[in-house]
């Protein structure tokens, strides 16, 4: 069974620029959540996909987006990079969209720097 | 207010013994749950146990078990004989009812806990 991966590990780009994370998720799950974790913080919940459609947003403005695609894969798009969006993007995925004790199984996380 | 509260930003200790790390939260919604992960240095955060509100005994996961005190709202995460290799971040995190079926966590802002030889 394959675990929840993520690509790029690592990436830099300059304010302004535009970003694309990539997740795959852990075989037979159909949910992922993105998470944004700063230095020293713990993480913020971005939004959740759920059978390619949005299915929850945390306090994140509008060029923070996703993707779904059908094989349960997902994208983060980032507009307009800020330094403050500098942080470790975690991606989780899960059976469900969301029972109180489901588990969200992580993958290793991208780490965006930007300058 | 913050949802959910970690006041030791970092804790010591000696390999073999056992550690407590402090976590107090606040919901008013009445069904909840509450999780611990680890995160070591690679960065990825790996599950370790869960405690549901309406759950009447304390979970345990091996050497890992939850203090879970309902009316003092904390759920604090026991480990027992700890190891060099339990050297990480620890988070507290909690889902509620109103999040609907977002799945989302709410994390604290974590303890690192660094075991001594």
């Amino acid at each position: 069974e394959t675990g929840v991966t993520q690509s790029p590990t690592h990436l830099i780009k300059t304010r302004g620029q535009q970003v694309t994370l990539r997740c795959s998720s852990q075989s037979g799950h159909n949910t992922v959540s993105w998470y944004q974790q700063a230095l020293g913080q713990g993480p913020q919940f971005i939004f959740q996909y759920y059978r390619e459609e949005e299915n929850g947003r945390g306090n994140f403005p509008p060029r923070f987006s996703g993707l779904q695609f059908p094989n349960y894969s997902s994208e983060l798009n980032v507009n307009a990079l800020e330094l403050d969006d500098s942080a470790l993007y975690l991606c989780a995925s899960s059976t469900t969209s969301g029972g109180i004790g489901d588990e969200q199984f992580f993958g290793p996380g991208t780490r965006l720097t930007v300058l | 207010a913050q949802k959910i509260t970690q006041t030791q930003p970092g804790m010591f200790v000696q390999e073999k013994e056992a550690v407590t790390l402090d976590c107090t939260y606040d919901t008013s919604d009445p069904s909840y749950g509450l999780f611990w992960y680890k995160q070591p240095s690679s960065g990825e955060m790996i599950f370790l146990i869960y405690q549901g509100s309406y759950d009447q005994q304390n979970a345990t996961e091996g050497r890992y078990s939850l203090n879970f005190q309902k009316a003092r709202k904390s759920a604090n995460l026991v480990i027992s004989a700890s190891q060099l290799g339990d050297s990480a971040m620890y988070f507290c995190a909690m889902r509620e009812m109103s999040s609907g079926n977002t799945g989302k966590l709410i994390f604290g802002q974590g303890t690192t806990l660094q075991v001594k030889p």
